[in-house]
């Protein structure tokens, strides 16, 4: 079965400006995950969607960071404006409602100049 | 105040060596997920737990539920092995989420 992908791998930006990450969780999965991971730490919930409805978006920082799963299969992650502090790497899981394992995507290194 | 602890945070070693990584948490789970991370970002899951011990290859984890303590050996260590390994938590009180360890870091020398 194919993964969870993600794009860009990789993005550089400067501060204030805008970028979008694409997660495309493994087919059939309802829930899905957006992480942040700061170097040296553990990945940080932002938000998590069941089908397209969100469960938890209690760590996203709703004045720049804004994400959606409007058909409830793929989903885009928006920071605007950003800032230093988002350089991180952005990751994002899906796993199916009954099971308990998260499968990651590859995740997107973002680094804000 | 982190709900799961890992020690160490970094661990260097020579290659064939023994190696055991520990995680910690101080609520009720679920299951425990052992992640690996390499330098790219990405992580792939190694096992999922919850009770016991499972073997897959050269890597063995086993989990103590009364304890609250689980642990990551990799025996005969290679340095392929070099990597981030994050110990995550899927506690009983919330619904399908994972908390997460900081990592341990480990480098495996040829």
């Amino acid at each position: 079965e194919a993964g969870v992908a993600q794009s860009p791998r990789y993005k550089i930006i400067e501060k204030r400006q805008s970028v979008a990450f694409w997660c495309n969780p493994i087919s059939g999965h309802a829930t899905l995950y957006w992480y942040q991971q700061i170097l040296g730490q553990g990945p940080k919930l932002l938000i998590q969607f069941q089908n397209n409805g969100v469960v938890d978006d209690s760590q996203l920082p709703k004045d720049r960071f804004s994400a959606e799963r409007l058909k409830g299969v793929d989903s885009t992650l928006k920071i605007q404006p950003a800032k230093l502090e988002d350089s991180a790497v952005y990751l994002c899981a899906s796993s199916s409602i009954r099971a308990y394992e998260q499968y990651f995507g590859p995740g997107t290194r973002l680094t804000v100049t | 105040k982190n709900e799961v602890e890992q020690s160490p945070q970094n661990l260097t070693a020579q290659e064939g060596e023994f190696i055991t990584i520990n995680c910690s948490y101080s609520v009720g789970i679920s299951a425990l997920h052992w992640l690996q991370q390499h330098p790219g970002g990405g992580i792939v899951s190694l096992f999922m737990l919850s009770s016991g011990k499972k073997k897959h290859g050269r890597l063995i984890a086993t989990i103590n539920i009364q304890e609250k303590h689980s642990s990551l050996h990799i025996t005969a260590s290679h340095p392929r092995d070099s990597a981030v390994y994050i110990c995550a938590v899927r506690p009983i009180i919330t619904g399908n989420q994972f908390y997460f360890g900081t990592g341990t870091s480990l480098t495996v020398i040829p």
